[in-house]
């Protein structure tokens, strides 16, 4: 069973920093591209950082650009999401997401960050 | 970016009733092994998102059959042909065609 389980989220003051991890079972991270959405209170999806199945391609939205970076623990089957420089509007429940041909077929449970002073 | 744009924003049903959810994006989603990777979510109160269907019209397992979708191109559509109460929550489009993957604005399903 597929399962993705994040951790890590909580209050952040603005120009903090932050790590998400998302443990995944039932599958390795080492045969799907991985992603981070995020949703602020009341908002949409917003797709945020992707790493590939090998891990030497990752991408970054614009507006989380030099900012956040995406990376794993292969060996824990585990997802990260290093989050620096952190603004107000970077306020949402962040998912870990699996991707099968570039549609997200689990999520997880989701973890909020809170950017406040 | 390519932009999805749904309505309505939101679908007041009556149960039992059918109910037709539209997703119109800014360029094609023909991709070029000939499929439109357009996917529907559905986003209970409270929950994180399901998949209901991927590219157009594949439902998912466990996903009732009252669900379809459709469409090709441009224009795409997710209906419900008699709304339930567990139906109640947001449902977003998603493509894959293209570079950055983007969202739909989402549409509330109401009971009236």
């Amino acid at each position: 069973e597929v399962k993705l389980v994040e951790s890590g989220g909580g209050l952040v003051q603005p120009g903090g920093s932050l790590r998400l991890s998302c443990s995944a079972s039932g599958f390795a991270l080492t045969d799907y591209t991985m992603y981070w959405v995020r949703q602020a209170p009341g908002k949409g999806l917003e797709y945020v950082s992707a790493i590939g199945p090998r891990g030497d391609s990752t991408w970054n939205a614009d507006s989380v650009k030099g900012r956040f970076a995406i990376s794993r623990d292969t060996s824990k089957n585990e997802l990260y999401l290093q989050m620096s420089s952190l603004r107000p509007e970077d306020t949402a429940v962040y998912y870990c997401v699996k991707d099968l041909h570039v549609t997200f077929d689990y999520w997880g449970q989701g973890a909020l960050v809170t950017v406040s002073s | 970016d390519v932009v999805l744009t749904q309505s309505p924003l939101c679908l007041p049903v009556t149960l039992g009733q059918p109910a037709s959810i539209s997703c119109r994006s800014s360029q094609s989603l023909l991709y070029s092994d000939g499929n439109n990777y357009l996917t529907w979510f559905q986003q209970r109160p409270g929950q994180s998102p399901r998949r209901l269907i991927y590219k157009v019209s594949n439902r998912d397992s466990g996903v009732p059959d009252r669900f379809s979708g459709s469409g090709s191109g441009t224009d795409f559509t997710l209906n419900i042909s008699r709304v339930e109460a567990e139906d109640v929550g947001v449902y977003y489009c998603m493509q894959g065609s293209h570079w950055p993957h983007t969202f739909g604005q989402g549409t509330k399903l109401e009971i009236k």
